[in-house]
């Protein structure tokens, strides 16, 4: 059963364009969000998380949008660039613990 | 940013033998994890570890893993005996406090035959 869902699967987009990532979650207790980036051969990075007070995130070009409600999130990465091709992973947890539970991730590919 | 070194990045071992992955985490960080990603699933939780104790290990957490860091050095985690559903990339990950950011390690790709 997953309680982290990831779409699409795989996305590309052009140089420039807007890449809409999505996630959703069924456990209401989960109150953080991170989303990871991983580059081939690479351990997965933290890119950018929110907490479930706040309903946007922004640092630079990336921005998260929270849902509560509907228990959904989005990452927004605004003006992409070939450098921003890689596999993109939703995380949740609750409360403190570092136990997070991940998504399938979503592989971007940003074309010249 | 602050690295999180995993040794070896791969092993291929026999069934039934014993292996040990080693993890150097962030230097001044206090807690410590293992997640293990199987081929086309997600990455999931095995076990955190602070001062010196498991604090809380998944399902996956098999009777034969165990976690360890002895003394301040590697972070640990053994396999006593593999099973070949053990294969998998496990990933070390460690934080400076429960609730802060997970820094990840490039993971250990094991292959038990």
């Amino acid at each position: 059963q997953q309680q982290v869902r990831q779409s699409p699967q795989s996305l590309t987009v052009w140089e420039g364009e807007t890449a809409i990532l999505n996630c959703s979650y069924e456990n209401s207790a989960f109150d953080y969000f991170p989303w990871y980036q991983q580059f081939p051969g690479e351990g997965p990075a933290l890119l950018i998380a929110i907490r479930s007070v706040s309903d946007k995130k922004e640092d630079g070009r990336f921005t998260i949008f929270f849902n509560k409600r509907e228990k959904k999130l989005s990452l927004h990465i605004t003006d992409s660039q070939p450098g921003d091709s890689a596999t993109y992973f939703c995380a949740a947890s609750a409360g403190n613990t570092g136990k997070l539970i991940f998504g399938l991730g979503t592989t971007l590919q940003v074309q010249p | 940013g602050p690295k999180v070194l995993q040794i070896p990045s791969h092993q291929i071992i026999d069934m039934g033998q014993m292996v040990t992955l080693n993890c150097d985490p962030v230097s001044n960080h206090l807690y410590f994890y293992w997640y293990k990603q199987i081929l086309g699933q997600q990455m999931e939780f095995l076990v955190n570890f602070y001062n010196g104790k498991v604090m809380e290990k998944s399902k996956l957490f098999k009777d034969q893993f165990s976690v360890e860091r002895p003394d301040g050095s590697y972070f640990t985690l053994k396999i006593q005996p593999t099973a070949l559903e053990d294969s998998a990339v496990y990933f070390c990950a460690s934080s400076f406090s429960s609730g802060n950011t997970l820094y990840f390690g490039e993971g250990s790709r094991l292959i038990v035959v």
